[in-house]
């Protein structure tokens, strides 16, 4: 079975600190992907990575950056928190084909910033 | 910024009804298309994926795709109180050069015992 795992379920974070939500997958998957969700507004894209080092922006990407040294672990960076990145953080992953492969979900972070 | 639209619901039934929810896209170009299936405090996974006009069944589930009318449903036959749930409707797209996969914002299914 196919296994994502993020770093934290519940954090809070302060106005203004720097925050790091890791996420690591066991399946040797090419594509990583950083999601917010946020109630009545669905999955929003962050950011997604297609292979090591590389990085695309997504729908969303201000106030956030990424990191992908090793093909099995996608950071999301928060460079200054603020009260609007205050949301429900969700890591996938999916093997090759974005249009034809299963993104496969991890439990979650969910992010108060105060 | 492509669109993916769903009703937000809730969408309420009774156990052993047929449940029919529905997706339509913007993206013409849109060739594979995915339900995922979230219950309330977990994270979503794959229910069905469908990349051809027509109907696919998996067990209690049918996945129905209309490419020239833009819309893609998904029925559930026999409803279960345990499909309780948000489903999310999903579609991939070309953007800047890359695919992503847009999710549509979820309806939310009840079924009542």
């Amino acid at each position: 079975d196919v296994k994502v795992t993020q770093s934290s379920r519940y954090l809070v974070k302060r106005t203004g600190e720097k925050v790091f939500l890791e996420c690591v997958q066991d399946m040797d998957h090419e594509n990583m992907f950083w999601y917010r969700q946020d109630p009545g507004l669905g999955l929003r894209l962050i950011y997604f990575s297609y292979d090591v080092k590389m990085k695309e922006k997504g729908d969303i990407p201000e106030g956030y950056s990424v990191s992908r040294e090793k093909k099995e672990r996608f950071s999301l960076i928060l460079e200054s928190a603020s009260t609007n990145q205050t949301s429900m953080y969700l890591c996938a992953s999916s093997l090759r084909g974005i249009s034809t492969d299963t993104q496969y979900f991890g439990p979650g972070t969910r992010l108060t910033v105060l | 910024q492509k669109e993916v639209e769903q009703n937000s619901g809730p969408l309420s039934v009774p156990e052993g009804a047929i449940a029919s929810l529905n997706c339509t896209y913007s993206d013409r170009g849109s060739q594979s298309f995915f339900w995922y299936r979230q219950y309330s405090g977990k994270s979503p996974e794959l229910i069905m994926s469908i990349y051809s006009n027509g109907d696919k069944e998996d067990g209690r589930f049918t996945a129905q795709l209309n490419k020239a009318s833009q819309y893609v449903s998904l029925l559930i036959r026999d409803s279960q109180p345990s499909d309780s749930a948000t489903y999310l409707c999903a579609v991939p797209e070309e953007s800047g050069g890359y695919q992503k996969v847009t999710f549509g914002t979820g309806t939310k299914l009840q079924v009542i015992p």
